[in-house]
């Protein structure tokens, strides 16, 4: 069936350092792509995604491009800020399909120090 | 509108004591799921609606666990008899059909002692 891995967690950064979030998956086809967000105490959001190779999903700074080749979805962004701190969910649907069919990865927790 | 809405917040209970957790879906939507996190297991789907039908609860961890639907907009996860592991974060979800995008109330914390 259908996978994410995420690199393991927690990350610990400095305001202003890059980020960089390691995402693959095991698929079957094309699947889309997700980046969710859960900060402390809330519940998940979605924070971008990309439903085709080579699309490149991008809000509130962060980025994530879709590669076949590799089968991956990093998330990275530039200047992490202290609200960045979070727990970060890669995830994946079949191409076409509905939030019935989310597979989440195991998160990854940042925490960004001032 | 308010989102998705999940009460209460938090629960203490005893362990054996009867337990429900609630949720209000965004209005209009036709999915609505039951999560549950744990630092060991990540985020576990225990059920979901598809118009206030269960469709999959194959999540469900054992017979203690139920979920109801009883109309659109309210959905109950009642755990019963509660054991010391089933704390968790209890989160329920809503989605409009064919999206793929799901919209997470703030969840519930359950603490069985």
């Amino acid at each position: 069936g259908d996978s994410v891995t995420q690199m393991e967690g927690p990350v610990t950064l400095s305001e202003e350092a890059f980020l960089t979030i390691n995402c693959t998956y095991t698929a079957t086809g094309y699947p889309s792509l997700f980046w969710y967000v859960q900060y402390p105490g809330e519940g998940l959001q979605l924070l971008l995604k990309a439903t085709k190779a080579d699309d490149k999903g991008s809000n509130k700074g962060f980025e994530a491009t879709y590669r076949k080749e590799t089968t991956s979805f990093h998330l990275e962004k530039g200047s992490v800020q202290v609200s960045d701190s979070a727990v970060y969910f890669c995830a994946l649907t079949p191409r076409g399909g509905s939030a019935r069919q989310l597979t989440f990865g195991s998160g990854t927790q940042l925490t960004v120090l001032p | 509108d308010a989102g998705v809405i999940q009460s209460p917040r938090h629960e203490v209970t005893e362990m054996g004591q009867e337990v429900t957790l609630r949720c209000k879906p965004i209005s209009g939507h036709d999915y609505l799921f039951w999560y549950r996190q744990t630092m060991m297991r990540g985020l576990e789907l225990l059920i979901y609606f598809n118009n206030n039908v269960p469709i999959d609860d194959s999540g469900m961890p054992e017979d203690r666990f139920s979920a109801k639907m009883p109309n659109a907009s309210f959905s109950t996860l009642k755990i019963q008899p509660s054991e010391p592991r089933d704390s968790a974060v209890y989160f329920c979800a809503s989605s409009l059909e064919g999206a793929a995008e799901a919209f997470f109330g703030q969840g519930t914390r359950l603490t069985v002692v």
